[in-house]
Formats: structure tokens, C-alpha cells, sequence
């Protein structure tokens, strides 16, 4: 199957400081990607739709400011999350289809964020 | 929008019994429910999925059926072992690709 890569798997940064995290899709490009954020034993709740060369679509109640999403190529989207505070810690994962049409999603390894 | 709607929310099974978990959804123009598996700390896997034109599908221990009229679906597996023991989530996915996943259930395999 597609292949996403997600980095950094693990980040701990400081409250009020910015941290990026990168989605590539390696073997196939992705005009459009997805963000999640999953709490602790919870369902992944989608945070916004990536688009390659447009703005993003955020999900009611996510911060378009507090969360930048950069998809500038066919293969790669960023989120950025600015001037995070403790209540940003959380696991987010991208994921991608890859254009076969087939709907399935390809997820990537997830990045677990620790805002001290 | 999309409402998916998942039970139970945890689930014991004796090693060797069968396992099912059951979903709904509110949009009736949902073509695609796919079902992913996720250990602790790693990203979600698809493990099977249906689309709207059957009402069943089968691979090896793993089967999902779908009642378009009813708007719900489950996903059945048998013979269960524990390397099963994970989290499930049923989706929904309709029109502009976007999935709507449901609550999740904590599946535990006893030996």
C-alpha cells in the first residue's frame, strides 16, 4: 500500500513556543491530506483538510491561527502549531489517499506533542 | 454532517470466541465504511471495508456487513486471538472524501 511519513514522531517543547510537524506521502502524491488530533482514548477527530496550492479547510472550532497547515507540494503538508500551551499536548496524525479512487486512507506514524 | 455512532466501547472475549462490533451513521449518502485497527501508540490500519453496492464482505477471520436501510454496520471476528487486542474504529465516508470516524472500542483477546 501508499506510504506516509510523519515527523517528528516525538516532540516536547516549551509553552509558548512553535513546533512544526511534516506529512510526506513517499510513493504517491496527495493533492489533498488530512490532519487528526487524538486524545488519550479517544477517536481521531479531524482538525482540517489540506489542500496542495489552496488555503485549508478547518473544522468548525479549530483555530486556523493556533494551527498553520502549509501543503506548498504534491508531497508534503505541514502543521504548525503556534504558541503552544499544555492543553495543545496530543497525538496528531496526517493522513492521505492516494488517488486510486479507492477511498482508503494512508495514515502516518503520528507525532505525539508535549507542551511543558 | 456525519454522525457515526459506535458500540460497545470496550469488549472482553475469550480467546477463540467471536468478537462484534456494531456502528451507525446518520448520512444515508455515505458510500464507504472502511475499519481500522490501532495499537497503542501507533497510526490506525485498515483492516477491511465496504462500500455501499454489497452487504457483506469476508477476509480470512474478519467479515463486515452492511444494512444501507437501517444506516449501520458491524464488524464481526471470529476465532479471535490475542494479537487482536487493540482499538477499532468504524468510519464513514461520503462525497468530498472527508471520513467521520466513530468513538472506538478497546477490544481485550483473554487467553
Amino acid at each position: 500500500g501508499a506510504v506516509v511519513s510523519q515527523h517528528p514522531s516525538r516532540v516536547i517543547c516549551k509553552s509558548g513556543t512553535s513546533v512544526k510537524i511534516e506529512c510526506r506521502s513517499l510513493d504517491f502524491q496527495a493533492t489533498t491530506m488530512f490532519w487528526y488530533r487524538q486524545f488519550p482514548k479517544k477517536s481521531l477527530m479531524l482538525m482540517a483538510t489540506s489542500n496542495e496550492g489552496s488555503k485549508a479547510t478547518y473544522e468548525q472550532g479549530v483555530e486556523k491561527d493556533k494551527f498553520l497547515i502549509n501543503h506548498a507540494s504534491l508531497t508534503l503538508s505541514t502543521l504548525t502549531v503556534t504558541s503552544a500551551h499544555p492543553e495543545d499536548s496530543s497525538f496528531y496524525i496526517c493522513s492521505a489517499m492516494d488517488g486510486r479512487g479507492t477511498g482508503e486512507l494512508f495514515f502516518g506514524e503520528g507525532s505525539r506533542l508535549t507542551v511543558l | 454532517g456525519e454522525n457515526v455512532e459506535q458500540h460497545p466501547s470496550t469488549l472482553s472475549v475469550q480467546e477463540g470466541d467471536s468478537a462484534v462490533i456494531k456502528c451507525t451513521y446518520s448520512d444515508s449518502a455515505s458510500n464507504y465504511f472502511p475499519w481500522y485497527k490501532q495499537e497503542l501508540g501507533k497510526r490506525p490500519q485498515l483492516i477491511i471495508d465496504i462500500r455501499s453496492n454489497v452487504g457483506e464482505k469476508k477476509d480470512q477471520r474478519i467479515a463486515v456487513t452492511l444494512n444501507k436501510t437501517a444506516k449501520h454496520f458491524s464488524l464481526h471476528i471470529t476465532e479471535t486471538q490475542p494479537e487482536d487486542s487493540a482499538v477499532y474504529f468504524c468510519a464513514a465516508h461520503f462525497g468530498n472524501e472527508k471520513l467521520t470516524f466513530g468513538t472506538g472500542t478497546r477490544l481485550t483477546i483473554i487467553p
